[in-house]
């Protein structure tokens, strides 16, 4: 089975500090691990995404995300934060030895960006 | 460009009534997906399609239906029997049915007065 649990339902940073999104996963298959963003009543725009490549993986806007296989996590983060990076994120699993091409969803981060 | 189109942005309905979403794509996507959103609770799978003429339920498929005539189009149809249909609802579709390569609509909010 697969499943996410995002760790905080709200975090809430000031502009220019760091931003640590936490996300623990659970999967029966070598999993495929991705972080979308979601602006307010718009669709989901995919940051990054890990495939069995490298662990530390690199996405848009400068985020970041490393997969610890032994902690079963899935952390998001950003050395710096800005305004522009005020949404909701979604740490999402899918399952690269299954035959279904679903995703399975966390509940979802809500990032507060204080000036 | 290529993408998904989800229309319309607002729906609004009366109590009772039957819906219909619409989603369409021109990525030459085989898979397809309907998502549910509410606050607090992530996306939550209605349904799903691989191939053309066929689909299968997700999670929360009581109240809901689906059609696949064509490849580019997913319509989901809300009806009467679902009791709680307020929701932003988002359609995707991916490259093939490994789950790689997702594209997301930028969705309908639903609200029922």
């Amino acid at each position: 089975a697969q499943s996410v649990t995002q760790l905080d339902s709200h975090v809430s940073v000031s502009e220019g500090t760091p931003v640590l999104l936490r996300c623990n996963y659970s999967s029966s298959y070598s999993p495929s691990l991705f972080w979308y963003v979601q602006h307010p009543n718009k669709g989901l725009q995919l940051l990054l995404k890990y495939t069995s490549a490298a662990t530390l993986v690199k996405g848009i806007n400068g985020f970041e995300a490393e997969f610890k296989k032994s902690e079963t996590s899935f952390h998001l983060t950003k050395p710096s934060a800005h305004m522009s990076d005020a949404a909701e994120y979604f740490c999402v699993v899918s399952a690269r030895g299954s035959t279904l091409g679903r995703l399975y969803f966390g509940r979802g981060t809500q990032l507060t960006v204080w000036p | 460009d290529g993408g998904i189109t989800q229309s319309p942005k607002y729906l609004f309905r009366k109590e009772g009534q039957n819906v219909t979403l619409s989603c369409e794509q021109n990525l030459n996507h085989d898979a397809m997906y309907w998502y549910r959103q509410d606050p607090g609770q992530g996306l939550r799978l209605i349904y799903y399609s691989q191939i053309v003429n066929d689909f299968q339920k997700g999670d929360i498929a009581e109240g809901y239906s689906v059609s696949r005539e064509k490849k580019e189009s997913f319509p989901l149809t809300v009806t009467s029997a679902q009791k709680n249909p307020t929701a932003f609802y988002l359609c995707a579709s991916s490259i093939e049915s490994k789950g790689h390569g997702y594209t997301f609509g930028s969705g309908t909010r639903l609200t029922v007065v």
